[in-house]
């Protein structure tokens, strides 16, 4: 069965600092992998997706994943976090093939000016 | 386009009520899923649905019961509510391959007291 580890529960980063949130994921065969984020009081919404091809993915607002198989990995990055990024992220996943997909825990965001 | 629709927004239900919560999608996407979100927890999926006229358990099935109505429509239903059950629900629905993107409605809050 497929899963989610977002090792980061909670992260307080100042304005301009560089970021990264964990995520590795538990599932032997072909991956489908997401970061989605979800600001206060909205739903969620896709940052980014990697199914194929190159492993370092771009998404929007200037973040960026990168998957690495040998290690089970998707971690996000921003190389440097505005006050506005402040939010929920949620790392994805789905086995190739099928359409159930599973969430990680969430890291909440909190960004200091 | 109005995308994924649920209703209500907001629920108080008492202990052993039931009732149905509603989500609608116009982008005439196959898949349709239901996830419940806690503090803590992240989103765990309830049932989804991959085609009309399917329906599959996902993380957290057990007092719930779902409907795929129809290609458009996907039902989640609460027979007897318990304090448990006090959540925010989303939908969510995907079109396409299995590396496309959820995209979900705003939400019901969902009080059991």
């Amino acid at each position: 069965a497929q899963s989610v580890s977002q090792h980061n529960h909670h992260v307080i980063l100042s304005e301009a600092a560089s970021l990264e949130l964990g995520c590795n994921y538990s599932y032997g065969g072909t991956v489908n992998l997401f970061w989605y984020v979800q600001y206060p009081g909205q739903h969620l919404q896709l940052l980014l997706k990697y199914f194929s091809g190159d492993p370092l993915v771009k998404g929007i607002k200037g973040f960026e994943a990168e998957f690495i198989k040998s290690k089970f990995s998707f971690n996000l990055r921003k190389p440097s976090v505005q006050w506005s990024d402040t939010a929920e992220y949620f790392c994805a996943v789905n086995a190739g093939g099928y359409q159930k997909v599973t969430f990680g825990t969430g890291t909440k965001l909190q960004v200091i000016p | 386009n109005a995308g994924v629709t649920q209703t209500p927004k907001f629920q108080v239900l008492k202990t052993g009520q039931s009732m149905t919560l509603q989500c609608a999608q116009d982008m005439n996407h196959n898949s349709m899923y239901w996830y419940r979100q806690d503090p803590g927890m992240g989103l765990r999926l309830i049932y989804y649905s991959a085609s009309e006229g399917t329906t599959d358990k996902g993380e957290v099935p057990n007092g719930y019961n779902v409907s795929r109505l129809n290609k458009r429509e996907f039902s989640l239903r609460l027979e007897s509510a318990a304090p448990s059950q006090t959540s925010v629900y989303f939908c969510a629905s995907r079109g396409g391959p299995y590396n496309s993107p959820l995209h979900f409605g705003n939400g019901t809050r969902l009080t059991v007291t």
